[in-house]
This record gives C-alpha cells, sequence and structure tokens, in this order.
C-alpha cells in the first residue's frame, strides 16, 4: 500500500463547476497536510496546508481533513481553464520525521 | 515565503559526464531537500542536504552518484554524477523556511537531458 494514494486521472470538470481532489494516506499518526499545483513544465506551487480535521477555505480552495478516515481533499469551486494541472496531495507522517511524502498527483482538465 | 533560486535550468549533457545544480534561498532555513520528478511521476526525494555534514540520502541513491553540499544555511549544491540517459530528468530543489512550520517551498527545477 502507498503512503499517499490519489487517483492519476485525468479529472475532467466544466468551466464554473466544483472539482473534488481526493487524497488517501496510511500513516494514522499524520499530522501535516498539504496540497501543491503543478503546471506542466513547472516545479511544484503550495496551494493550501491544513492540520486539523474540518474545512478550511481559501479563495477558490477548500481543503477538507478528516483524520478517522484518513483522507484529505481539496475542492475548487468556479473552476477556470487556468486550473488545469497536476495536483500533488502531501503528508507528514510520524514515520517520516519531518519530511513530506508525496501522493502520485491527480491531472486536472476544466474544459471551457 | 521562501524564494529559491536554482540553476541551471535546464542542461543537455553527454553520458558519462557530471553536472552540478545549485540551490540558493533568500532566507535561512531549517532543511533542505533534493527532489527528482521523472517524466509524467510523482516527487522523489533524493536526500536532505544537511548543513555542514554529510547529506541523508533515501533508498537507491548513493553519495558516490549525487553528492551533495550544504556550506551554510541558505546554499546547496547537488551533482548527477557519471549520467547515463537514465539520468534525465527534473531535479528539484525544495526548503522548508523557519517560521512557516513544516511547509515546502520548491525552486524552478532544473530539467536535465542525458544523451
Amino acid at each position: 500500500q502507498k503512503e499517499v494514494e490519489q487517483n492519476s486521472g485525468p479529472l475532467s470538470v466544466p468551466e464554473g463547476a466544483i472539482a473534488s481532489l481526493n487524497c488517501t494516506y496510511s500513516d494514522r499518526v499524520s499530522q501535516s497536510f498539504f496540497w501543491y499545483r503543478q503546471y506542466s513544465g513547472k516545479s511544484p506551487e503550495l496551494i493550501m496546508s491544513i492540520y486539523s480535521n474540518g474545512d478550511k477555505e481559501d479563495g477558490r480552495f477548500t481543503a477538507q481533513l478528516n483524520k478517522a478516515s484518513q483522507y484529505v481533499s481539496l475542492l475548487i469551486r468556479d473552476s477556470q481553464p487556468s486550473d488545469s494541472a497536476t495536483y500533488l496531495c502531501a503528508v507528514i507522517g510520524f514515520r517520516a520525521g519531518n519530511m513530506l511524502t508525496f501522493g502520485g498527483g491527480t491531472r486536472l482538465m476544466v474544459k471551457p | 515565503s521562501a524564494v529559491i533560486s536554482q540553476k541551471p535550468s535546464r542542461d543537455i549533457c553527454q553520458r558519462g559526464t557530471s553536472l552540478t545544480i545549485q540551490c540558493q534561498v533568500d532566507s535561512q532555513v531549517t532543511m533542505m531537500f533534493w527532489y527528482r520528478q521523472q517524466p509524467g511521476q510523482s516527487l522523489t526525494l533524493i536526500a536532505t542536504a544537511n548543513q555542514g555534514s554529510e547529506a541523508t540520502y533515501e533508498s537507491g541513491f548513493v553519495i558516490d552518484k549525487f553528492p551533495i553540499s550544504r556550506p551554510n544555511l541558505t546554499f546547496s549544491t547537488l551533482t548527477v554524477s557519471n549520467m547515463s540517459p537514465e539520468d534525465s530528468s527534473i531535479y528539484l530543489c525544495s526548503a522548508q523556511a523557519a517560521g512557516v512550520g513544516e511547509k515546502l517551498f520548491f525552486g524552478s527545477g532544473t530539467q536535465l537531458s542525458v544523451l
């Protein structure tokens, strides 16, 4: 079992819709969770961090964390073609010390 | 956030040669890391660059192939030695900045092609 799992996609949504990206992790005592956006040919860019159960909103982005289910998600409201990218989930777990473990990423395509 | 400058941005190298990638951070950071990202894949951690001591390598990566230096808190280099076409990849420098918790920021990456 991979430590951090994501559906590779592509996830295709129409412009204006809500895109829902999901991530599960195996280390039950994971502490910190991050979402990165990576455009093709570019380096990852941090867009959200979340540390406690519940929702955290930042503009059109909402991160959701459920530690009991070992599940973290990213919602993108009013999706735009410019949101088309690969989204990487990253987790800091007890076993990994202070280092991030990345999921494989989900490719999102927002169609005009 | 930390601003991370990485160079070169890309290079095309011949088999058997070596390339050194430089990474400069604009502020003092607690941790610096080197990642590799092969085409269509996620990020794989190569090593943690430790200031003033030998880097800590992940499974599958060795110092002879990927020597790393970190002479101070804001600068690190990664050398890809005796390159083969299998080393063609994007190499990313990253850092966790003091004062912003565990958030990890990335340099712009080095796209390496080995012929």
